[in-house]
């Protein structure tokens, strides 16, 4: 079945240490992008990336660094530099132009 | 820049009742129009989209949306709830042309009472 992998499913780390969370693809989608969820806040835009070898900053990269060296994959390091990285990350993709962003199930990290 | 406002954050309705749930945008032109559903610690699913003509919009789960322009409302409605469909509702937009810059409304918790 096609669709979007997150893993782990929850993360706990201890504060200051740099944690790298993992988005897989096999949709053949262009597009892929990263959120952060926090109770009351809706969605958040991390990072996109439109093409392999190439990614934008959304609304609250700060502390956050993505790659994207194949299509099919997108990690998100949460790094030291975030102030308050407790959250739900979810990770979507989409067609270069398409109209629908697919998501994937999330992964909770808990940094204590 | 556009934005995406959803005045309710917490709605109880009684199993069988109806439903609707409130989306205001704002955005210079028509913008692109979306209602996903997360259930809890899950992903999101697309319920629904609109991008042009029709402006009553069906879509999955029996629930429907209509776009009025002239109120910058989306509004989602289901004419009787399951208790099922309890869930965080996120109404979106995008710019015409591309689902690549969604913008999410803060969400809407649906409590359904048997």
């Amino acid at each position: 079945d096609g669709g979007i992998t997150q893993s782990p499913k929850y993360l706990f780390r201890k504060e200051g240490q740099n944690v790298t969370l993992s988005c897989e693809q096999n949709l053949n989608h262009d597009a892929m992008y990263w959120y952060r969820q926090d109770p009351g806040q809706g969605l958040r835009l991390i990072y996109y990336s439109q093409i392999v070898n190439d990614f934008q900053k959304g609304d609250i990269a700060e502390g956050y660094s993505v790659s994207r060296e194949k299509k099919e994959s997108f990690p998100l390091t949460v790094t030291s530099a975030q102030k308050n990285p407790t959250a739900f990350y979810l990770c979507a993709s989409s067609m270069a132009r398409g109209d629908e962003q697919f998501f994937g199930p999330g992964t909770r990290l808990t940094v204590l | 820049a556009q934005s995406v406002t959803q005045p309710d954050i917490h709605i109880t309705v009684s199993e069988g009742a109806s439903l609707e749930l409130r989306c205001n945008y704002s955005y210079g032109a028509t913008p692109y129009l979306f209602w996903y559903v997360q259930s809890p610690g899950q992903g999101l699913q697309l319920l629904l989209k609109y991008f042009s003509g029709d402006t009553l919009v069906q879509g999955i789960k029996g629930f429907e949306a209509e776009f009025k322009r002239s109120q910058s409302s989306f509004n989602l409605r289901k004419p009787s709830v399951h208790w099922s469909d309890a869930a965080e509702y996120f109404c979106a937009v995008a710019p015409t042309g591309t689902a690549s810059k969604l913008t999410f409304g803060t969400g809407t918790r649906l409590q359904v009472t048997l």
